[in-house]
């Protein structure tokens, strides 16, 4: 089992919809919960963090992380093209490093 | 008002070459991280240093090797070049122990020939 883990997509959502973006993790002690944005040739942005059970909104995202299932997720509202990205979870496993997903390609269709 | 900086952005070299990419911070973190990041998109942690001392080595080949001369460079210099190192390397920093959010450089596309 990694250990964390993303569903690698592609996931295609009309415009104006909602993109939803899921992750798993294995280590019960994790207590930073990250989402990155990556564009094609570019390098991973930090759009949302999460520390606390429950949903946390910045904008048209908002992450939710629920511990008890070991789940986090990130929900985009009315999707736009500039949305297309690969979007990467990343969760603590020390107070030094990151562990990361491999990602999961979103697709916005005008 | 770059954070995070790399340099050179591209670095295209033939095999057995050695060759050093740099990087800066001007956030005032006080760790900074390598990362291997493959044409299958994952992102591979190398090395991590906290105020210029080595916390993270990976498995990684001893052809590279970091250096950090002060807590705001980490440099890595990469012996004997081979096919298998061609990649986007990204250097990355963060507040320090506790805070765990990681801020990314642009990244050097290594391209061994």
């Amino acid at each position: 089992q990694k250990e964390v883990e993303q569903n690698s997509g592609p996931l295609s959502v009309p415009e104006g919809a909602i993109a939803s973006l899921n992750c798993t993790y294995s280590d019960r002690g994790s207590q930073s919960f990250f989402w990155y944005r990556q564009y094609s040739g570019k390098s991973p942005e930090l759009i949302m963090s999460i520390y606390s059970n429950g949903d946390k909104e910045d904008g048209r995202f908002t992450a939710q992380l629920n511990k008890a299932s070991q789940y986090v997720s990130l929900l985009i509202r009315d999707s736009q093209p500039s949305d297309s990205a690969t979007y990467l979870c990343a969760v603590n496993r020390n107070n030094y490093q990151l562990i990361w997903g491999a990602g999961t390609k979103l697709i916005i269709k005008p | 008002d770059t954070a995070v900086s790399q340099t050179p952005k591209y670095l295209v070299t033939q095999m057995g070459n050695d060759k050093s990419i740099k990087c800066e911070q001007n956030l005032g973190h006080d760790t900074m991280y390598w990362y291997k990041q493959d044409s299958k998109k994952f992102l591979k942690i190398m090395f991590s240093y906290n105020n210029k001392e080595l916390i993270i080595n990976e498995t990684v080949p001893n052809r590279f090797s970091p250096k950090s001369p002060d807590k705001a460079h980490l440099n890595l210099h990469i012996n004997s070049l081979e096919l298998g190192d061609s990649a986007v390397y990204f250097c990355a920093s963060s507040p320090g122990p506790g805070s765990y959010e990681q801020y990314f450089g642009p990244g050097t596309r290594l391209t061994v020939t």
